[in-house]
């Protein structure tokens, strides 16, 4: 069965200063794979997604994330860092790429920026 | 587009009563939604996969007694937590699947629902 792991709880990092956030998946097939970003008390936005092709995905609100098969990571980045992008982020994979495919998420890694 | 809603955003129920959460594809048609439950500071965990017109798929340690899941049209899915009790408390968060296979299958979530039980 696939699996995420985000091995931080939390992060803080300075306004300004550039992003790596950290997800290791485990899945025996090409995975399909996603990154979330929750605020407080809200639900979930959809940073960016890879299926499939370049392996450098770029997403909203400047994010990147980058797949490499033989790490086995999906690690999202940021090259700087604004005080809104405080909360808490979810690598996600898809079980495949049909109607039976279920999401499954990490634990989460909680960003807080510090002034 | 692909916006999801659900309703109530938050609720306050007494111990022993039921509550119905409402999940809705506003703008497409989604046969397939999902349910997750969110504890404080945690991740999000699939409670349950809803198909309109059948039965919902349960994971496993779900009680399908207690979380019944009705997916009746194309855009609504509800939960209904019967019987609820404080271990029930949680944030409940849907998703919808767009039927459209050009969509990528992608999932579009909702903003949660906030159950507390006193």
């Amino acid at each position: 069965a696939q699996s995420v792991t985000q091995p931080d709880i939390h992060i803080t990092v300075s306004e300004g200063a550039s992003l790596e956030l950290r997800c290791n998946y485990s899945y025996g097939a090409t995975p399909y794979l996603f990154w979330y970003v929750q605020s407080p008390g809200q639900g979930l936005q959809l940073l960016l997604k890879y299926f499939s092709g370049d392996t450098l995905v770029q997403g909203i609100k400047g994010f990147e994330a980058e797949f490499k098969r033989s790490q086995s990571s999906f690690n999202l980045r940021k090259p700087s860092v604004h005080w809104s992008d405080a909360a808490e982020y979810f690598c996600a994979v898809a079980s495949g790429y049909s109607s039976a495919s279920k999401i499954i998420f990490g634990s989460g890694t909680r960003l807080s920026i510090r002034p | 587009g692909a916006v999801v809603s659900q309703h109530p955003s938050r609720v306050i129920c007494k111990s022993g009563t039921s509550v119905k959460i409402e999940c809705r594809s506003l703008d497409f048609q989604a046969t397939t939604m999902f349910w997750y439950r969110q504890f404080p500071k945690q991740s999000l965990m699939l409670m349950a996969t809803s198909n309109e017109g059948s039965k919902a798929t349960y994971e496993q340690g779900v009680e399908k007694d207690k979380f019944l899941i009705n997916h009746a049209s194309l855009t609504l899915s509800t939960l209904t937590v019967t019987s609820a009790h404080p271990e029930d408390s949680s944030f409940y968060i849907c998703s919808a699947r767009q039927t459209d296979p050009l969509s990528s299958y992608e999932q579009y979530f909702g903003p949660g629902t906030r159950l507390t039980v006193t």
